[in-house]
């Protein structure tokens, strides 16, 4: 079974700049996360759909950050404009549908912010 | 409010011993717990997860999990650590019941360093 898949896995903007990532999930799993990793910390919830509707984007900064799942498979994530405090690695996660369901994580984007 | 806490940032054991790495949570309802370990410049992978029934959990390669309501503990362990265990890893808290949202709650992360 093919993973979770991300791109690009490196990315270099200037402040104010803006960004977008990819994620492609497991084939057949409703339910994708996109999590925020600063690093020492563990990953953070940004936002959650269920197909392509949010189901939890409470810890999103709606100001910058914006988030979609046409279709229900891929989804893009977007900053605009990047902030310092912005440089992370942004992990994108899948699972099939159920609270008790492992998630399974792409290799993540490492967002550097200059 | 869910938590986790992973009270040791790092943990040294000698190849071939025993390793436990801790976790506690705070949930209100019943807890799901997993844990999930982190190799250098890559996504996290699943290891095991408690749902219901057994205290004890099995998952992959040759890591266990023992959880304890009473002390709200889900320690993560493995009779022999090889060198190749050596990564970051991950608790996490998912809770059902009233007042939670059913969102994934990871602790800060334990380094494991197996020395050969």
């Amino acid at each position: 079974e093919a993973g979770v898949a991300q791109s690009p896995r490196y990315k270099i903007i200037e402040k104010r700049q803006s960004v977008a990532f990819w994620c492609n999930p497991i084939s057949g799993h409703a339910t994708l996360y996109w999590y925020q990793q600063i690093l020492g910390q563990g990953p953070k919830l940004l936002i959650q759909f269920q197909n392509n509707g949010v189901v939890d984007d409470s810890q999103l900064p709606k100001d910058r950050f914006s988030a979609e799942r046409l279709k229900g498979v891929d989804s893009t994530l977007k900053i605009q404009p990047a902030k310092l405090e912005d440089s992370a690695v942004y992990l994108c996660a899948s699972s099939s549908q159920g609270a008790y369901q492992p998630q399974h994580f792409g290799d993540g984007t490492r967002l550097s912010i200059l | 409010a869910q938590s986790v806490a992973q009270p040791e940032d790092q943990v040294n054991v000698a190849e071939g011993n025993p390793l436990t790495v801790k976790c506690t949570y705070s949930v209100s309802g019943n807890p799901y717990l997993f844990w999930y370990v982190q190799y250098p410049n890559r996504g996290l992978q699943f290891l095991l997860k408690y749902i219901t029934g057994d205290n004890l959990v099995k998952g992959s390669y040759g890591f266990e999990a023992e959880f304890n309501k009473s002390q709200t503990s889900f320690h993560l362990k493995k009779p022999s650590a090889l060198v190749s265990d050596s990564a970051l890893y991950f608790c996490a808290v998912r809770g059902y019941g009233s007042g939670n949202t059913g969102k994934l709650i990871f602790g800060q992360g334990t380094t494991l360093q197996v020395k050969p």
